[in-house]
Parts: structure tokens; C-alpha cells; sequence
């Protein structure tokens, strides 16, 4: 069983630019969940995807888009970057929307240093 | 890797301890509690979970209880090892239709041999 994969692993960008992050979901997961994990602090979520479409989304702006693909891999997009911006970005991937009973499989994120 | 444990209350103990740690939850309405472990350059891993009609559920060496009346939520580890360290993650989910968590701060836990 192959679990969520994140790519790239690192990534610095400058102010203003835009940046796309993707992830693999877990083999048979249909459902997809980004989080922003600042230093010292919890991860908070972006949004979460099911069948190609966001299915939810935390109190974050705009700027911060995503897809779901066929394949139930994803990506994370974010444009204009900010220096808060900078961060661990997680992708997790769960069998059932909306099942308490699916807990979230994490992968490794990509830490995102915007400067 | 890198450190997600900076400015994060630490427990420090000695291998072989029993070690708790504690989460104050927000959220009265949530039914369902999970603790995460974060080891250095990696993302959350799940440990232990239980729904908010049970007050205590056990697993291979770790007990997480349930106070809804205080929303305080602990992990207990017994026999402490030095591959427990890592920052711990108490994240509790409403049943809004969808598995959102929300994450707590978190705690460091550090096991020297």
C-alpha cells in the first residue's frame, strides 16, 4: 500500500510569485485535505477536495486554490506569495468524505520558504 | 530535518517513565478526538483515537481519556522510549460533514535514555 507522497520536499520562492504543490493520495483514497503547518504551531486546514471539486474550506484567501484530479491526486496552488506564507504545507488523504470513522493519512508536506 | 517544535510547552522524561500528556479541546460540540505524533521533517501520524461517548480507550502502550465536562483530553504513554520523542497533536473534529480537524498547539515530549 503506497501512502500520500508530496512533492517537492523543499521549495524557496521570492515574494509575489506563485507556486504549485502536489500530492499522491493513498491508494483507494478519494478524498484530499491540505494544511498549513507554521513553525512551532498545529496545521491548519486550506481545503479539502472530493470528487474533483472542494468540498469545504478553512479561513484562508483566495489566493490559495486547488485541484483534484481524476486520479484523486491533487495540487495546492497559491499565488502572490507572502513572507507568512512560509511554512510546512501537508496533503492528506482520507477513504470517505465525511466519515469520522476514516482518519486522515498524512504525508511527509513540502516546507515552503518564502523570502 | 527540520524542528516543528519550536515555542511548544516540552515534557522531558526519562526512558521507562509513564508519560501524560494534556489537550484542552475547544469546541463542545465535537464527537470525535484524535492524537497525532510529529516527528522532525515529518508529517502527523496517528496514534489513538476515541469518540466523545467514551471517556477512556486504550491501545498498545498508549491510553487516551475523555473529560467532555472540562473538553480536556490526555494521552497517556507507558514505558517511555527514546523513539517517543517527537511534538504531540491533540485534533478534534466537528461531525460537520466533512473530516476537518482542528489541531491544538501541541506538545513536545522529550525521552532521554
Amino acid at each position: 500500500e503506497t501512502g500520500v507522497t508530496q512533492s517537492p520536499t523543499h521549495l524557496i520562492k521570492t515574494r509575489g510569485q506563485q507556486v504549485t504543490l502536489r500530492c499522491s493520495s493513498q491508494s483507494g483514497h478519494n478524498t484530499v485535505s491540505w494544511y498549513q503547518q507554521a513553525l512551532g504551531q498545529g496545521p491548519q486546514f486550506i481545503f479539502q477536495y472530493y470528487r474533483e471539486e472542494e468540498n469545504g474550506r478553512g479561513n484562508f484567501p483566495p489566493r490559495f486554490s486547488g485541484l483534484q484530479f481524476p486520479n484523486y491526486s491533487s495540487e495546492l496552488n497559491v499565488n502572490a506569495l507572502e513572507l507568512d506564507d512560509s511554512a510546512l504545507y501537508l496533503c492528506a488523504s482520507s477513504l470517505v468524505r465525511g466519515s469520522i470513522d476514516s482518519p486522515l493519512h498524512f504525508g511527509n508536506g513540502t516546507r515552503l520558504t518564502v523570502t | 530535518g527540520e524542528s516543528v517544535g519550536l515555542h511548544l510547552p516540552t515534557l522531558s522524561v526519562q526512558e521507562g517513565d509513564n508519560s501524560i500528556i494534556n489537550c484542552a479541546y475547544s469546541n463542545s460540540a465535537s464527537d470525535y478526538f484524535i492524537w497525532y505524533k510529529q516527528e522532525s521533517g515529518k508529517g502527523p501520524q496517528f496514534i489513538i483515537d476515541i469518540r466523545s461517548n467514551m471517556d477512556k480507550r486504550q491501545g498498545q502502550r498508549v491510553t487516551v481519556l475523555l473529560n467532555k465536562t472540562v473538553k480536556h483530553l490526555s494521552l497517556q504513554i507507558a514505558a517511555t522510549q527514546p523513539g517517543d520523542s517527537a511534538v504531540y497533536f491533540c485534533a478534534e473534529i466537528l461531525n460537520s460533514g466533512y473530516s476537518t480537524l482542528t489541531f491544538g498547539k501541541g506538545t513536545m515530549l522529550l525521552v532521554s535514555p
